[in-house]
């Protein structure tokens, strides 16, 4: 699977727009993009997957050019309870076989400042 | 419930001992997998169930390490003779099946003395 770079942290005041951008250079056909949230204490939480070019919920946006060598998740005016790390992760398609692991890096830590 | 649920959430075990963590799935949900997560890294691969069957159990570091998931609900990871490196946070998730995304338990953070 592709691996993926993301910046190790950022910071952001309450209230702005957060972009957090991963790279993923070598991402094949049938891969698609999934980001994940995770607080202190707590398992990994899904926020949002996409294959190409914009995928919004009620919680982020998730944007992807044409190349999909890159992908930008947006949080729309962050609080400080979004204070966490957000991993961006490449999982292949099913295929019919093979295992579907997850394969996290060290993600990007976001903090919320007052 | 709602969610995974893992037991217990803490357990700390003296050098040597024989520990077993257990993973509530998502009731219906097909596929189950298991992480180990060291501080400040990413959670990594252990193994994957589908239903029963344990079909990648290439992420187990050792052959101290044994999963099982007998009738294709509940999972438990035995970890026997613990030593000190095994000491981290392990995490379950399922998934209704391969192709949705994994919903992760809280994990029992396991400390070996």
């Amino acid at each position: 699977l592709a691996k993926t770079t993301q910046p190790i942290s950022m910071d952001s005041y309450e209230g702005q727009e957060v972009n957090i951008t991963c790279s993923h250079n070598n991402i094949a056909t049938n891969d698609y993009i999934t980001w994940y949230q995770q607080f202190p204490s707590q398992g990994p939480r899904f926020i949002i997957q996409g294959y190409k070019t914009k995928v919004t919920n009620e919680v982020a946006s998730l944007f992807i050019p044409a190349d999909r060598k890159s992908s930008t998740l947006s949080l729309p005016r962050v609080s400080l309870s979004d204070t966490a790390v957000y991993y961006c992760l490449v999982v292949r398609a099913y295929s019919g076989a093979g295992s579907y692991q997850l394969t996290f890096g060290k993600g990007t830590k976001l903090s919320v400042i007052p | 419930g709602a969610g995974v649920s893992q037991s217990p959430r803490y357990k700390v075990a003296k050098r040597g001992q024989d520990v077993a963590l257990r993973c509530d799935p998502i009731s219906g949900h097909v596929s189950l997998f298991w992480y180990q997560q060291a501080l400040g890294q990413g959670p990594e691969f252990l193994t994957y169930f589908q239903n029963e069957a344990q079909l990648d159990k290439s992420g187990l570091p050792s052959d101290r390490f044994f999963a099982e998931r007998p009738e294709g609900s509940v999972s438990t990871l035995k970890i026997q003779r613990t030593q000190q490196e095994d000491s981290a946070v392990y995490l379950c998730a399922s998934s209704l099946d391969v192709s949705q995304p994994q919903h992760f338990g809280d994990g029992t953070r396991l400390s070996i003395l």
